[in-house]
């Protein structure tokens, strides 16, 4: 079965501080990492998404951190701030599956000013 | 702004009854996806087209849910009949056929079921 796995399940983080969020795969056969945020009432909106051919993605505060031999990735925010405060989803897909996303059980993060 | 559009956003009704989401997908996009979201089990994909064509809806009980695609511009998720089980946040996302694997979401359907 195909599987997500994500941690923590929350987090509270101080303004200004890094979130780091883990999550790990089964499928050597996933070649799409991407993440989603989601605020309450809302749809999953991406974040930012990786391929498993780079070791690791920024955009502005937000870094993915991709670990191919342990079959780990994981979310760094840094400079965290209070408009931060979501709900964080991993998820998979794997092209030749028609890119269906599986996703981990989200983390709920919290950004205290 | 292209973003999918998805109706009714709430809707409660009680067991038995036939419920019917709607989606609009964005313009141009071919592919389209159905989720569902409950505390429990998370996120979790119902079914997905492609140029309107039923690729996989193994994640859905056939007994009772259908999906469909009567256009390009408009999917729909039935279940019927309803059960309290059933009462979870479902959402649609669709996803361009060239060069992108983004999957954009629309805001929901709540759907309670009594």
């Amino acid at each position: 079965q195909q599987q997500v796995k994500q941690s923590p399940q929350s987090l509270i983080v101080q303004k200004g501080g890094i979130s780091i969020i883990n999550c790990a795969y089964e499928n050597t056969a996933f070649d799409y990492f991407p993440w989603y945020q989601q605020f309450p009432g809302k749809g999953p909106a991406l974040l930012i998404a990786i391929r498993p051919d780079v070791s690791e993605k920024k955009e502005g505060r937000f870094t993915i951190s991709f670990n191919k031999s342990a079959k780990q990735f994981s979310l760094h925010i840094m400079d965290s701030q209070p408009g931060d405060s979501a709900t964080y989803f991993c998820a998979a897909s794997r092209g030749a599956a028609g890119n269906k996303l599986t996703f981990g059980g989200g983390t709920r993060v919290l950004v205290k000013p | 702004d292209a973003r999918v559009t998805q109706t009714p956003r709430h809707k409660v009704t009680e067991m038995g009854q036939e419920v019917t989401m709607r989606c609009q997908p964005i313009l141009g996009h071919n592919t389209v996806f159905w989720y569902r979201q409950t505390m429990m089990q998370g996120l979790e994909l119902l079914a997905y087209f492609r140029n309107r064509a039923p690729l996989d809806d193994s994640g859905m009980p056939k007994d009772r849910f259908s999906a469909e695609m009567p256009d390009a511009t408009l999917a729909t998720l039935k279940i019927q009949p309803s059960e309290p089980r059933d009462s979870a946040v479902y959402f649609c996302a669709s996803r361009s056929g060239t060069g992108t694997d983004t999957q954009y979401f629309g805001p929901g359907t709540r759907l309670t079921v009594l």
